[in-house]
């Protein structure tokens, strides 16, 4: 059974602070994916990766930046968390060749103070 | 850049009634896939369609991806209880990553 988990469900933090999302996928997939959900607004791509020490930046990069080591493990940084970056982040992951499935994670609501 | 819009934002719908949602994109897609939130959930995979004027089914759910691979509908027949929650389109372009429409959020009354 395919599996992406975050490190956290919830987590609340200050702004300025720097913060850290982990994603890891146990389904050996290329291409891993941060997204932002909020409402109205469906699914905005933040930062993809097709490989390892691979990053491209998505449709709203901007106050992020990505790390990815290990083929398992994607994680999203924030350098210094503003309250309109207050949302669920979503990642997920995907077989090379782009047009698989996605699976995603279980999500991180953020929430700046 | 791509764009996908999706209408409704919103629907409510009685349990049994017919439910559609509606997904143009602003440019011709290589396939278009469909995924469903439920409440507290994360989206998951329904399906994908890849040719042109192509119809799939499951269960009381009908897809279909428009002619001129630029739009896409799903369609639930008399719905359930269990068919609440956001659903999603996803169009795959000349870029390699997905673009998500903005979802419908479909409430069914009992």
């Amino acid at each position: 059974d395919v599996k992406v988990t975050q490190s956290s469900r919830y987590l609340v933090k200050r702004t300025g602070e720097k913060v850290f999302l982990e994603c890891v996928q146990d389904m050996d997939h290329e291409n891993m994916f941060w997204y932002r959900q909020d409402p109205g607004l469906g699914l905005r791509l933040i930062y993809f990766s097709y490989d390892v020490k691979m990053k491209e930046k998505g449709d709203i990069p901007e106050g992020y930046s990505v790390s990815r080591e290990k083929k398992e493990r994607f994680s999203l940084i924030l350098e210094s968390a503003s309250t309109n970056q207050t949302s669920m982040y979503l990642c997920a992951s995907r077989r090379a060749g782009g047009t698989d499935t996605q699976y995603f994670g279980p999500g991180t609501r953020l929430t700046v103070l | 850049g791509q764009q996908v819009m999706q209408i409704p934002q919103y629907q409510h719908v009685q349990e049994g009634e017919d439910f559609t949602t509606y997904c143009n994109s602003s440019t011709t897609l290589s396939n278009i896939q469909w995924y469903k939130q439920r409440p507290g959930g994360h989206p998951v995979f329904l399906i994908q369609l890849v040719k042109s004027g192509e119809v799939k089914k499951q269960k009381r759910l009908t897809f279909q991806f428009g002619e001129a691979k630029k739009n896409s509908s799903l369609h639930i027949t008399a719905t359930q209880t269990t068919d609440v929650g956001t659903y999603f389109c996803a169009g795959s372009g000349s870029a390699r990553q997905l673009t998500f429409g903005s979802g419908t959020q479909l409430t069914v009354l009992p």
